[in-house]
């Protein structure tokens, strides 16, 4: 299994676009990345996922340069209630890990 | 159903004690997941079935824990014996499956918070 490492904390400012990185050295070639969003006392929720280059939906970007070692998730304008922790899985079909996630805070 | 339901939400027990979980996966989703996450911690991977069958138990803690799921639907964590240290949330999540060849998105259920005295 690919092991993926973030950072474990990030702090910004409502209206700011935050830019988490996970890197994940020896991801395999039929690896998605994907990115889950979990607030206090509930279960993660989906918020995006890539294979290649750049994929965007209503709520996030996520960039993955070509050598596909990382991975950059994106909220633009982030608000008090994007508060919450955010982890990084890679793996395919049903072999996915979740790591131990970065907790962003975002002030007012 | 609509979602993932788990039960109890919450769980009282003492040292010493046998609990059982239960995670109703959505229907017709063939793979579930249990994870377990202490007070501010991440997801920790407990086991992940298949269907009926679990091709990964690596995750679970100890021989006192187990894990079965029947019919290709509910799924039960038994933990036996329970420590202090067994106390936390314990989440499932199911996910399709699909053929696509991408990764599945797990939806999660609200978790069973286990409390041992």
């Amino acid at each position: 299994l690919a092991k993926t490492t973030q950072p474990i904390s990030m702090d910004s400012y409502e209206g700011q676009e935050v830019n988490i990185t996970c890197s994940h050295n020896n991801i395999a070639t039929n690896d998605y990345i994907t990115w889950y969003q979990q607030f206090p006392s509930q279960g993660p929720r989906f918020i995006i996922q890539g294979y290649k280059t750049k994929v965007t939906n209503e709520v996030a970007s996520l960039f993955i340069p070509a050598d596909r070692k990382s991975s950059t998730l994106s909220l633009p304008r982030v608000s008090l209630s994007d508060t919450a922790v955010y982890y990084c899985l890679v793996g395919s079909l049903n072999d996915m890990r979740f790591g131990a996630g970065t907790r962003l805070t975002v002030k007012p | 159903g609509a979602g993932v339901s788990q039960s109890p939400s919450n769980k009282v027990t003492e040292k010493g004690k046998d609990v059982e979980l239960r995670c109703d996966p959505i229907s017709g989703h063939t793979a579930l997941y249990w994870y377990r996450q202490s007070l501010g911690q991440g997801l920790e991977f407990l086991i992940y079935f298949q269907g009926n069958s679990a091709p990964d138990k690596s995750g679970l803690p100890s021989d006192r824990f187990s894990a079965e799921r029947t019919g290709g639907s509910v799924s039960t964590l038994t933990i036996q014996r329970t420590q202090q240290e067994d106390s936390a949330v314990y989440l499932c999540a199911s996910s399709l499956a699909g053929t696509s060849g991408s990764g599945d998105e797990q939806f999660f259920g609200p978790g069973t918070r286990l409390t041992v005295l």
